[in-house]
């Protein structure tokens, strides 16, 4: 059983363009959160997605983010017109379920922004 | 907010010491704590997930205890490795979505 996969490992842009981001959960699992790791900082949480539907965007800056999960593929985390604050790791991890269920990590994306 | 807090924030310890750390959260509203261990450029692992006051779990050299009416847990290693090196993550689950507030973590470097 595969783990949480995220794709790409490492990500560069140049201020201005877009940053598509991928997470295709661990067989099994319907729950998707996305979590971001600013640096210096420690891991915070930025959205919650089921199949089809974000349940939960309240840590997710209100412009230029957006994120799917839709029924057929990987989840997305789409960033436009990135700026250099946009720089951190990415994490997503997965669960079967909410609260008590284990919420297990990919290996994170890197994003660099120029 | 959830402000969920560890300490120290980072250990160096011998091989073969014994060492342990702690996590402190909110004791109201409780749900559960999870453990993650987290190496440089890997995935944070899972470790535990603790839901019942006074509840003891163990992996290996590994465990971790749990009180809840306090608001702390504690995760102790004993005989450290070097291999037990890494950053040590506390987290609870808040809100509607239960996503995990995570504290700063700490940071474990076990001497050969």
């Amino acid at each position: 059983n595969a783990g949480v996969m995220q794709n790409p490992r490492h990500l560069v842009r140049r201020r201005g363009q877009e940053a598509r981001l991928r997470c295709s959960p661990m067989k099994g699992h319907s729950h998707v959160y996305w979590y971001r790791q600013l640096p210096e900082e420690g891991l915070k949480f930025m959205v919650y997605l089921q199949k089809e539907n974000i349940i939960d965007e309240s840590g997710m800056p209100k412009e230029r983010f957006s994120a799917e999960f839709p029924k057929e593929g990987p989840s997305i985390l789409r960033i436009q017109q990135v700026v250099r604050g946009d720089s951190a790791a990415y994490f997503c991890a997965s669960s079967p379920g909410q609260g008590e269920d284990t919420q297990y990590f990919g290996p994170g994306t890197r994003l660099t922004v120029l | 907010i959830l402000n969920v807090e560890q300490s120290p924030q980072s250990l160096h310890v011998q091989e073969g010491d014994s060492t342990n750390f702690t996590c402190s959260f909110p004791s109201s509203n409780f749900y559960a704590l999870h453990w993650y261990r987290w190496e440089t450029a890997k995935s944070p692992e899972a470790l535990f997930v603790m839901t019942l006051n006074g509840d003891e779990k163990k992996k290996g050299r590994i465990s971790a205890t749990l009180n809840t009416k306090e608001g702390y847990s504690y995760l102790y290693i004993k005989g450290s490795q070097p291999e037990d090196s890494a950053t040590y993550l506390c987290a609870s689950p808040s809100g509607s979505a239960r996503q995990l507030t995570f504290g700063s973590g700490t940071q474990l470097t076990v001497l050969p």
